[in-house]
């Protein structure tokens, strides 16, 4: 399994655009990166999934650089809502992307 | 149309006594998890089910043990709890373990464990 690294927590505004960088150095050929978010008092919920470049859906996006140690999670324009708990997976399957770790724990303020 | 369900949401007991977690999918998938989330919000997987298989079983104590009647159901039994039990556990599933790439898992809300 790629051990990932990610902030223990930030703080943001409501507007502004959050940046969360995951590091992954020992991450496999096969592997995909996928994010998780977790509101208080709730199970963690897919948000996006990539494998190289850059990846958006209506939530977030995703870049990844060419050599794939690192990805960031973009997330535009956040608001009071948005304030949960974001982790970073790396793995082929979900049978692999199992260590969840502790995950950053992002708080947005008015 | 819950996904993922979970009973008892909350579970507040005794130190020594036996309890179930009970949970339900209705996905479809072939395989199902559980996992203990800890105070300081570490998420760890315990045991994984394909197909009513144990696949995955993490180091978990005997007094932890999955039961999968079929493949929409896993319910875990936990024997002789112990203070340090007390935790959130979620139960999760997914399409098929073996399959990928990009497989993602969905997860129920959790059932609040305190061992008193």
């Amino acid at each position: 399994l790629a051990k990932t690294t990610q902030p223990i927590s930030m703080d943001s505004y409501e507007g502004q655009e959050v940046n969360i960088t995951c590091s992954h150095n020992n991450i496999a050929t096969n592997d995909y990166i996928t994010w998780y978010q977790q509101f208080p008092s709730q199970g963690p919920r897919f948000i996006i999934q990539g494998y190289k470049t850059k990846v958006t859906n209506e939530v977030a996006s995703l870049f990844i650089p060419a050599d794939r140690k690192s990805s960031t999670l973009s997330l535009p324009r956040v608001s009071l809502s948005d304030t949960a708990v974001y982790y970073c997976l790396v793995g082929v399957n979900a049978g692999n992307m199992l260590t969840f770790g502790g995950g950053t724990r992002l708080m947005v303020k008015p | 149309d819950t996904a993922v369900s979970q009973t008892p949401k909350y579970l507040v007991t005794q130190m020594g006594n036996d309890k179930s977690i009970k949970c339900e999918q209705n996905l479809g998938h072939d395989t199902m998890y559980w996992y203990k989330q800890d105070s300081k919000k570490f998420l760890k997987i315990m045991f994984s089910y394909n197909n009513k298989e144990l696949i995955i079983n993490e180091t978990v104590p005997n007094r932890f043990s999955p039961k999968s009647p079929d493949k929409a159901h896993l319910n875990l039994h936990i024997n002789s709890l112990e203070l340090g039990d007390s935790a959130v556990y979620f139960c999760a599933s997914s399409q098929n373990q073996r399959t990928g790439p990009g497989e993602t898992q969905y997860f129920g809300p959790g059932t609040r464990l305190l061992v008193l």
